[in-house]
């Protein structure tokens, strides 16, 4: 069975400066996705960033990017220049070719001071 | 805004109550997921439909759960004779359908169910 584990209940982060969330998983299919999703308090699910199993490049999107460590299971989420808006909580989730569901951690409270 | 839309966004209902909450997809997607979130944890998956067929229904889907997407557009979910565990985030989401893995699905606003 797929799992997420996210080792940080809490994170804090000063105004432009960079923070890592860590995410590692654990799976058995060959082909797999992985992604971030941020929840501010609203409670929405806004997703961040994807990455596959079999992308030979660490994605990116702006000021996200995540690093993805194949051997480690792990795929850590970098938030470069942190803005108080990124306050929120931040999820690690994957899915598989054969399974469409998403899996996520418990996920990390990320917190932004001046 | 043509993003995922959920109602009602709050719900507060006494036990032994029936409800039904709605989710309108982005209009190309096929699929549609239902989750449910607790306080302090990740959302967990209860069930998706491809078009209209339901395809995967987890053990979490009690049989006082039901979902349907009848006319493989809009989504409804129902519980029947709430409880209090039932109090959750009920979160829809919806996806192009291209599997594989690669698929990334869309969140809706969420709807806030407190069981009385």
């Amino acid at each position: 069975a797929q799992k997420i584990t996210q080792t940080q209940p809490g994170m804090f982060v000063q105004e432009k400066e960079a923070v890592t969330l860590d995410c590692t998983y654990d799976t058995s299919d060959p082909s797999y996705g992985l992604f971030w999703y941020k929840q501010p308090s609203s409670g929405e699910m806004i997703f961040l960033i994807y990455q596959g199993s079999y992308d030979q490049q660490n994605a990116t999107e702006g000021r996200y990017s995540l690093n993805f460590q194949k051997a480690r299971k792990s795929a850590n989420l970098v938030i470069s220049a942190s803005q108080l808006g990124d306050s929120a909580m931040y999820f690690c989730a994957t899915t598989s070719y054969n399974t469409d569901k998403l899996i996520f951690g418990t996920g990390t409270r990320l917190q932004v001071f001046p | 805004d043509t993003g995922v839309s959920q109602n009602p966004r709050h719900k507060i209902t006494k036990r032994g109550q029936n409800v039904t909450f709605r989710c309108d997809p982005i209009s190309e997607h096929n699929r549609l997921y239902w989750y449910r979130q607790t306080l302090g944890q990740g959302p967990e998956f209860l069930t998706y439909f491809q078009n209209e067929a339901q395809l995967e229904k987890s053990r979490l889907l009690s049989d006082r759960f039901s979902a349907e997407r009848p006319k493989g557009s809009f989504s409804t979910l129902e519980i029947q004779r709430t409880e209090q565990g039932d109090s959750a985030m009920y979160l829809c989401a919806s996806s192009l359908g291209q599997g594989a893995a690669t698929d990334t699905q869309y969140f809706g606003p969420g709807t806030r169910l407190t069981v009385l």
